[in-house]
């Protein structure tokens, strides 16, 4: 099945950007998804289709995904947003779902 | 408001038979597109997609644990119900369904989780 790649961790200082991205073989034909997860917290979609962001989160939430990577920037980062990130597809080829390793953002 | 709750066992021995249930509200499992999918999250690791099923009862399974996994539902219930046989102390995890509208290829709601330990 379709094998999606993220850092393990992320360290960015109050303000500025963190960039987290997910790597996978030609990623940029597929829809790509971000969830962030709170300690003991179910997941919440951050972004969707890439790009998109529910409503209620954040303009400082983006996304982009092109090549062989896709990536979650998060602008002007508060405290609040350290938590750990997972990208998300569905593999087209066998209608399952694949979730990344998911990544851990730390703010300094 | 769609929402969604686990319930089930905390504690499981080893080679037994964990049964888990999803009890939604805000939408039916027997509209069209509708599904409902299993996830889980052993403590400290990522998240394991398990299995799925759609309003027209069509099943996906992840293809390592296809063989011990069941899901069915109940719609008359509002009740999706996953089965995993043989239970060992690595399938010690946070167990979550999380609901899905096709054609959209995400999961948009999540139910809290329910952490299942498999000790003797």
């Amino acid at each position: 099945s379709y094998v999606m790649t993220q850092p393990p961790s992320v360290s960015v200082a109050p303000g500025k950007t963190a960039r987290i991205t997910c790597g996978g073989n030609n990623i940029g034909s597929k829809s790509v998804h971000w969830y962030q997860q709170k300690p003991g917290q179910a997941p919440v979609l951050v972004i969707y289709y890439d790009t998109d962001r529910p409503s209620g989160i954040p303009e400082r939430f983006s996304g982009s995904n092109s090549g062989n990577t896709a990536a979650l920037t998060i602008s002007r980062v508060e405290a609040g947003d350290e938590a750990d990130y997972y990208c998300h597809l569905w593999d087209s080829s066998s209608d399952h779902p694949v979730f990344g390793g998911g990544t851990k953002l730390t703010v300094l | 408001q769609i929402t969604l709750k686990e319930s089930g066992p905390t504690l499981v021995k080893p080679t037994q038979t964990l049964t888990l249930t999803c009890t939604f509200s805000g939408f039916s499992l027997s509209t069209s597109g509708v599904g409902v999918g299993w996830i889980r999250q052993p403590p400290g690791k990522a998240l394991e997609w398990l299995a799925l099923i759609y309003w027209n009862d069509d099943k996906r399974y992840s293809p390592s644990l296809k063989s011990r996994v069941t899901i069915t539902k109940d719609t008359s219930k509002n009740q999706v119900v996953l089965t995993m046989t043989n239970m060992d102390p690595v399938d010690t995890a946070t167990y979550y369904c999380a609901h899905r509208r096709a054609p959209q290829r995400y999961f948009d709601y999540w139910g809290q989780g329910t952490l299942v330990t498999v000790s003797s």
